[in-house]
């Protein structure tokens, strides 16, 4: 089974610059997760999909980050116009997004490494 | 306010000790504890959970200990190996509504197994 896919995997801008991430998750994953992680901490979610819908984006600065899934699979996390506290990982994870059994382990992906200058 | 936490950022054990890690957390409303292992320039990896309803919880080499009453849990890696360096995350995950669920991530201990 392929794993949650991840482009780019390093990005280097300027500050007031704009970028864009995007994530595959796995076939089938209803939920899907944008993390941001920074140095030497866990990750924080920024925002939850249920298919295209979102469920959850209270700890996404909207004044600069944007994300969507319009098609329900794949995703984009945007970021515009950066600032140099957004350097970090940020992390998609996807999860079949069911309530019974063990179907809610999320699968995260390899991450994104930001750096702003 | 709610936070998972770590009691120490560094451990070093040397090769076939046990390994023992802490977490702390504050918010008693999770469906399920979680630990995570996170090797470099890679996203974590699931380990093992453990249930809000049980105390202990055995994998392979890997045992989770849940202490409700003080809000306390821990992960316990036996005979260590040169793979199990990383960075170990707690994490607590709560049912956040329309069939899906969200987890809370501590700060992580990072580990590192002298050989």
């Amino acid at each position: 089974e392929a794993g949650v896919a991840q482009s780019p995997r390093y990005k280097i801008i300027e500050k007031r610059q704009s970028v864009a991430f995007w994530c595959n998750p796995i076939s089938g994953h209803a939920t899907l997760y944008w993390y941001q992680q920074i140095l030497g901490q866990g990750p924080k979610l920024l925002i939850q999909f249920q298919n295209n819908g979102v469920v959850d984006d209270s700890q996404l600065p909207k004044d600069r980050f944007s994300a969507e899934r319009l098609k329900g699979v794949d995703s984009t996390l945007k970021i515009q116009p950066a600032k140099l506290e957004d350097s970090a990982v940020y992390l998609c994870a996807s999860s079949l997004g069911e309530r019974t059994g063990v179907r809610w382990e999320q699968f995260f992906g390899p991450g994104t490494r930001l750096t702003v200058l | 306010g709610e936070s998972v936490g770590l009691h120490l950022p560094t451990l070093s054990v040397q090769e076939g000790d046990n390994s023992i890690i802490n977490c702390a957390y504050s918010n008693s409303a999770s469906d399920y504890f979680i630990w995570y292992k996170q090797e470099s320039g890679k996203g974590p990896q699931f380990i093992i959970d453990i249930r809000s309803n049980m105390d202990k919880r055995q994998g392979q080499r890997v045992t989770v200990l849940l202490n409700k009453t003080v809000k306390h849990l821990s992960l316990q890696i036996a005979a260590t190996q040169p793979g199990d360096s990383a960075v170990y995350f707690c994490a607590e995950n709560r049912y956040s509504g329309a069939g899906s669920y969200q987890l809370t991530f501590g700060k992580g201990t990072k580990l590192s197994v002298i050989p």
